[in-house]
């Protein structure tokens, strides 16, 4: 059980390339989540996901774009990359309501 | 909306030292509270949640929290911590839409 992956672990972008960082949860999790962690800011929720096919907004969705196809995968994709969008990124799952949401290890990306 | 104020940012402690870590949220609703633990370089796993009941809770690792719904607290205490505790804490609120609102964090070191 290897709960929530996530790929790459690094990766360095120039300034209008695109990308898109993979998520992997074994769990049948049907809650999806997206976060961008900036130094001194906690965590914001970029999008989210509540089920297969669907697909919502959450704090800091601009530049950003989601599918979900299957349960689970959750990809998050950066069309025209900005300098701003220099961050760790965690994507997490959970059962849904209040339970416990799990976190991948982390995506650390630098735009230059 | 929710807001999470952590009201440290770096904590500074001697092992086996007890520490505590103060956070404090608004929100004109019922919430669920939530403490998060980042070790370098890893995701985030939780350390404990308020759901109801009693004000007291306990978490993995020694930790507990208490909620004190007057002064919309949710600090979170260990009586004595270790090298091992070196970490960032998050502080988290959930409410309506079941969405995690973040605190922005507190970095505890942990001296011999």
């Amino acid at each position: 059980n290897a709960g929530v992956t996530q790929t790459p672990k690094f990766r360095i972008l120039k300034i209008g390339q695109s990308m898109t960082l993979q998520c992997t949860q074994d769990m049948n999790h049907n809650y999806m989540y997206w976060y961008r962690q900036d130094p001194g800011m906690g965590l914001k929720l970029i999008y989210y996901s509540v089920g297969a096919g669907i697909t919502d907004k959450g704090e800091v969705p601009n530049g950003y774009n989601v599918s979900r196809s299957t349960t689970e995968d959750f990809p998050l994709r950066l069309e025209l990359a900005a300098p701003s969008q220099t961050s760790v990124y965690f994507c997490a799952s959970s059962s849904g309501g209040v339970d416990t949401q799990y976190f991948g290890p982390g995506t650390r990306l630098t735009v230059l | 909306a929710q807001s999470v104020t952590q009201l440290d940012s770096q904590v500074p402690v001697f092992e086996e030292a007890p520490v505590e870590l103060r956070c404090n949220y608004s929100s004109s609703v019922s919430v669920y509270l939530f403490w998060y633990v980042q070790y370098p370089n890893q995701g985030l796993q939780l350390l404990l949640k308020y759901l109801s009941g009693s004000t007291l809770v306990k978490g993995i690792n020694g930790f507990e929290a208490e909620f004190n719904k007057s002064q919309t607290s949710f600090h979170l205490r260990k009586p004595s911590v270790h090298i091992s505790d070196t970490a960032e804490y998050f502080c988290a609120v959930m409410s309506r839409g079941y969405k995690l609102s973040f605190g922005a964090g507190t970095t505890v070191t942990v001296r011999a």
